[in-house]
């Protein structure tokens, strides 16, 4: 089966920097994706690996180890607006970006 | 980047009535786009990969017969939650990307199903 396991919260005050790890078990892959969800709304893209290695994107960085099926979402600077759901998600091979999404981080940043 | 709009944003029926809802890539084509089904505070579960000119492949445990797809177009995909019963309430969300393997999903707005 599939399986993607996520811490279900974290909090953090503003400024601060957050970890937010994932370890995966699916048959196929081909990438490591995370988005960001705010309550209501649609997931948003944040970041992409499908080698080892650490990616930045601006306060965000994401990281994969293939050998471990393990991967972290950085989050530096924190902000408010910050204060989100984020998922892991397993992209499969075949490409169309076949998602699986872990259970999802709910991130709370006070001031 | 791409637009993917879904319609309608929220919708309330009766049990026993089916709801359609739409899927568009406004700004490119799209062969293939994936139905999400979430509930509150849960996980987006896939319920079923949707191909245009052929038949739609389900996730295990998607029943085919309720929620019926169509994909008759390369910029419109339909979900269509058949006799629909309150459990069926849900966010419903689809997504497509712009070629294979590109790195990056993009959602409709959701749709919220509430049946009463």
């Amino acid at each position: 089966g599939q399986s993607l396991e996520q811490p279900s919260e974290v909090t953090a005050v503003e400024g601060a920097i957050v970890q937010i790890n994932c370890t995966y078990q699916t048959s196929g892959f081909y990438g490591l994706s995370w988005y960001q969800q705010h309550d209501g709304g649609a997931p948003t893209f944040l970041s992409y690996n499908a080698l080892d290695g650490l990616e930045e994107t601006g306060r965000f960085s994401s990281f994969l180890s293939r050998s471990d099926s393990y991967g972290y979402l950085l989050l530096q600077e924190l902000q408010m607006k910050d204060s989100a759901s984020y998922f892991c998600a397993v992209v499969f091979s075949g490409g169309y970006n076949k998602l699986i999404f872990g259970a999802g981080t709910r991130l709370a940043v006070h001031p | 980047g791409a637009v993917v709009s879904q319609h309608p944003s929220w919708v309330i029926c009766k049990s026993g009535t089916s709801v359609k809802i739409e899927c568009r890539s406004l700004d490119f084509q799209a062969t293939t786009m994936f139905w999400y089904r979430q509930f509150p505070k849960q996980s987006l579960m896939l319920m079923a990969t949707s191909n245009e000119g052929s038949k739609a492949t389900y996730e295990q445990g998607v029943e085919k017969d309720k929620f019926l797809i169509n994909h008759a177009s390369l910029t419109l995909s339909t979900l269509t939650v058949t006799s629909a019963h309150p459990e069926d309430s849900s966010f419903y969300i689809c997504s497509a990307s712009l070629t294979t393997g590109n790195t990056e999903a993009f959602f409709g707005q959701g749709t919220r199903l509430t049946v009463v």
